[in-house]
């Protein structure tokens, strides 16, 4: 399967802590995006980030990306009770317009 | 902002009934998805459109049909409902011309099939 793992399943922390969460992928990619997921809603894009690109930063969100081990880690600084969500990687692959899902993690940020 | 609306938020329907699952994105995008999304198995692709009439099969089509009669409308349709088809059902767009593969969701249909 060319799905994306994401590691840890379920992350709970408290609220004002970091929180940091791992992406593995299998194949060469385009790039790479992070989305959230309310309970029972849709998914909202947060970032995306190309294959030539190592880290980027969007508000109190960090993403790394290293291609040389197939991973990826979403960072959100200083958390907040409305960050509690699920969250997924996807992945583009070379020559492919699909975007392929991990199977995300459940973040909790207790008040 | 791009929206993307699906016809409803929940549906319940029975064994053996055709279910239309409507999506709507006002953004003019030439790209469309119809996704599952089940405990413990993620995202899964159904179907998916690069244009008006065209479809592509995805990861797992069976039992669902698909139609792209306007370029807004992406339409998802099971024949025959079945319970393992209980589900919540995602629809996306996105517009390859913007040079990224970003996809914009609706919120979901959480069906259940009795």
């Amino acid at each position: 399967s060319q799905q994306g793992e994401e590691d840890p399943q379920a992350l709970s922390i408290q609220e004002g802590e970091n929180a940091t969460m791992n992406c593995s992928y299998k194949t060469s990619i385009n790039n790479l995006q992070w989305y959230r997921q309310n309970s029972g809603r849709g998914l909202v894009h947060l970032i995306l980030i190309r294959s030539n690109e190592r880290e980027k930063h969007s508000g109190r969100l960090r993403v790394t990306l290293d291609t040389s081990k197939k991973s990826s880690s979403l960072l959100i600084t200083a958390s907040r009770a409305a960050d509690t969500a699920s969250y997924f990687c996807a992945t583009v692959f070379q020559g492919a317009q699909k975007l392929v899902f991990g199977q995300g993690t459940r973040l909790t940020i207790n008040p | 902002d791009v929206k993307v609306t699906q016809s409803s938020r929940y549906l319940v329907k029975r064994t053996g009934e055709k279910v239309f699952l409507e999506c709507v994105q006002d953004m003019d995008h030439e790209n469309m998805f119809w996704y599952r999304q089940d405990p413990g198995l993620g995202l899964r692709l159904i179907y998916f459109s690069y244009d008006v009439k065209m479809k592509e099969k995805g990861d797992i089509p069976e039992g669902y049909s698909v139609s792209r009669e306007k370029k807004e409308r992406f339409s998802l349709i099971l024949e025959s409902a079945s319970t393992n088809q209980t589900s919540m059902y995602l629809c996306a767009s996105s517009a390859p011309y913007l040079g990224t593969d970003t996809q914009y969701f609706g919120p979901g249909t959480r069906l259940t099939v009795l």
